[in-house]
């Protein structure tokens, strides 16, 4: 299994909802990623996962909140967000922090 | 900070013509990846560069890595409709700890 999935495909959601993002990859990359994206822009790094810990958070608001259960899953809980973090939430995994990173399809977020 | 600046932003070119993409930094990098996306999806990684003077050739797509390991440049030869995309270089810098990403270059290949 060569790929990262991610679901669900496109989620709607209001300002007072509570949602979760899901990942999953099944190459044994040890670091994993969560980015943002904005339409025509290049993807932004918000957290940085390595061995399951939290090693990186780009400074965030809090109403993100990454979840690293085990090596092969990553979560992102989403609530009380704003229309402006809308985008496409790409998750993204590598053999080591620093190595080349595969992507998931993304997550396209709507937050009404 | 270690900066990647990408050029041009934006190419619309007819099917046929070769065209040429560069990712320039003042920065020494240690690696670099070039990744082409399409509207609504993630991603895909194309090659990556590590070694200063590469040059790798995946079809008609041919990456060169700068002999400092400061620049790469992204040629495609004969461009179908198919190249349409948003093509992004990234890479690690030498005393860096996350992927740098450059601005993009949106391709578009008409018929």
């Amino acid at each position: 299994d060569t790929e990262v999935t991610q679901t669900p495909k496109h989620l709607v959601m209001g300002m007072t909802n509570k949602k979760s993002l899901k990942c999953e990859q099944h190459m044994g990359h040890r670091a994993m990623y969560w980015y943002k994206q904005k339409a025509k822009k290049p993807p932004e790094l918000m957290f940085v996962y390595s061995y399951e810990k939290l090693s990186i958070n780009e400074s965030v608001p809090s109403r993100f909140s990454p979840e690293c259960p085990n090596s092969s899953l990553l979560n992102l809980h989403l609530h009380a967000l704003q229309p402006e973090d809308s985008a496409l939430y790409l998750c993204a995994s590598s053999q080591g922090w620093l190595a080349e990173q595969f992507f998931g399809p993304g997550t396209r977020l709507t937050v009404l | 900070t270690q900066l990647l600046e990408q050029s041009p932003q934006f190419l619309s070119i007819q099917e046929g013509e070769n065209l040429t993409v560069y990712c320039n930094s003042s920065s020494v990098f240690s690696s670099l990846q070039w990744y082409r996306q399409e509207p609504g999806e993630g991603p895909v990684l194309l090659v990556t560069v590590v070694t200063g003077g590469e040059v790798k050739k995946l079809k008609r797509l041919t990456f060169q890595f700068g002999d400092a390991r400061k620049d790469s440049s992204l040629h495609i030869t004969a461009a179908q409709t198919g190249d349409t995309g948003l093509y992004l270089c990234a890479g690690v810098g030498e005393y860096g700890n996350k992927l740098v990403f450059g601005a993009g270059t949106i391709l578009r290949v008409k018929s």
